[in-house]
């Protein structure tokens, strides 16, 4: 079945580090490709997200490119701050009835000043 | 009110009490979720509606009922738990059919606790 694979946490930065978190993914129809937020105490956001090979989302500084010759959709951002921590979570969505949309475990990201 | 709200923000129950969630989207999607969040575990799907008519239900306990009244609001009644059910539990809503990309929005949870 289709299934998200992100890198294990907690990853812990310093301020204005560089942040990649990994993602693969295994689907198997055409998916669509997020990534979503979770600040502490709150549901998740939608950070970014891809609908085709090589698009790449971008938001609030995060990027993520749409590799189909991978199958990864890897979250980058150049210089992280404090209110950055949070869990982040990798998604797919593939158009199925049913179970359409999966989420890969999250990754714990923690940026110390 | 925007987006997807939930009530209650916690919750704490015996494991003979009824109690019920709420969600409601102002989204005007026409589709809504009930997912289980533990922790140290992956987002769990536990319910999907699509046009008020339930299209996924992922061997969830019967402990467990949902009901989608509308396509605005979704409810998850809760009977007879079990201490494992403590998690938070979110609700969110899409629009389109299931057999199109959509995205996903989501309401801050319930935090629910059994004792």
């Amino acid at each position: 079945g289709d299934s998200v694979t992100q890198m294990e946490g907690p990853v812990t930065l310093s301020e204005e580090a560089f942040l990649t978190i990994n993602c693969t993914y295994t689907a198997t129809g055409y998916p669509s490709l997020f990534w979503y937020v979770q600040y502490p105490g709150e549901g998740l956001q939608l950070l970014l997200k891809a609908t085709k090979a090589d698009d790449k989302g971008s938001n609030k500084g995060f990027e993520a490119t749409y590799r189909k010759e991978t199958t990864s959709f890897h979250l980058e951002k150049g210089s992280v701050q404090v209110s950055d921590s949070a869990v982040y979570f990798c998604a797919l969505s593939v158009p199925l009835w049913g179970q359409n949309f999966v989420f890969g475990p999250g990754t714990r990201l923690s940026v110390l000043p | 009110e925007t987006g997807v709200t939930q009530t209650p923000r916690h919750l704490v129950m015996g494991m003979t009490n009824k109690k019920s969630l709420k969600c409601e989207q102002h989204l005007g999607h026409n589709a809504m979720y009930w997912y289980k969040q533990s922790a140290k575990k992956p987002l769990e799907l536990m319910f999907v509606y699509s046009l008020e008519e339930r299209v996924e239900n992922n061997s969830v306990p019967s402990r467990f009922s949902p009901e989608c009244p509308n396509s605005s609001h979704l409810f998850l009644h809760l009977h007879t738990l079990q201490p494992e059910d403590s998690a938070l539990y979110l609700c969110a809503s899409s629009q389109g059919d299931l057999t199109s990309y959509n995205e996903q929005f989501f309401g801050p949870g319930t935090r629910l606790t059994v004792l």
